[in-house]
């Protein structure tokens, strides 16, 4: 029962591009939505969230969009690097009963490759 | 500030040991989250503790498995009597007092049963 989807296993990119991430979830419960970012033989490390009540959150290069009714987020980095090649991982947690103490459900992660 | 601490990044073990594994958080912290990442795929949640007490197991298999966060010392996920199925990494994070904030991770320790 997989309730985040990363359908896009890789995704290559020229430098200066834009990169496109998606991340679909089933589970309308999910209310808080994260983005991580992986390096080999390494821990994920946050890079951006957004709550369920707003549809856009910006930090630097990375925004993530929320479409709550296509269950559907997305993560774009604008312009690319050549150090964003990483994998990246969607999550999402079920807060607002305050019952799943924040425990994250994470997608299988998108291995992000750009190109100089 | 040093960062969540795991250790022994690596750990080879053969079928039927035992394997220990330490999680140390972030100063501060006393939220403690165990996650296991088997091959190609997600991290995916075992257990939530907190000092002295452990919070929710849902994620932890039922047999064999045990974590544990003293008052004193690091956080420890026991898997007894090890199988080939064990291998994966697993990541310990952190967080600060209110749960469901961003969780900090350690860089992992990679569990290999021969």
């Amino acid at each position: 029962d997989q309730q985040v989807k990363q359908n896009s296993p890789s995704l290559s990119v020229q430098e200066g591009r834009i990169s496109i991430l998606n991340c679909d979830y089933t589970n309308s419960m999910f209310d808080y939505f994260l983005w991580y970012k992986k390096y080999p033989a390494e821990g994920p490390t946050f890079l951006i969230s957004i709550s369920s009540i707003k549809d856009k959150n910006e930090d630097g290069r990375f925004t993530v969009f929320l479409n709550k009714s296509a269950k559907h987020l997305s993560l774009h980095i604008v312009p690319s690097q050549p150090g964003d090649s990483a994998v990246y991982f969607c999550a999402a947690s079920a807060d607002a009963g305050g019952t799943s103490y924040g425990k994250l459900t994470f997608g299988q992660g998108t291995i992000l490759t750009v190109h100089p | 500030n040093a960062g969540v601490m795991q250790n022994p990044r690596h750990l080879v073990r053969r079928r039927g040991q035992e394997a220990r594994l330490r999680c140390s958080p972030m100063k501060g912290h006393s939220h403690v989250y165990w996650y296991r990442q088997l091959p190609e795929e997600g991290l995916k949640f075992m257990v939530y503790l907190q000092k002295e007490n452990i919070i929710d197991e849902s994620g932890m298999p039922k047999e064999r498995f045990s974590a544990e966060f003293p008052k004193e010392g690091p956080s420890i996920l026991r898997i007894q009597q090890v199988v080939r199925g064990d291998s994966a990494a697993y990541f310990c994070a952190s967080s600060p007092t209110s749960p469901g904030t961003e969780q900090f991770f350690g860089p992992g320790t990679r569990l290999t049963v021969l």
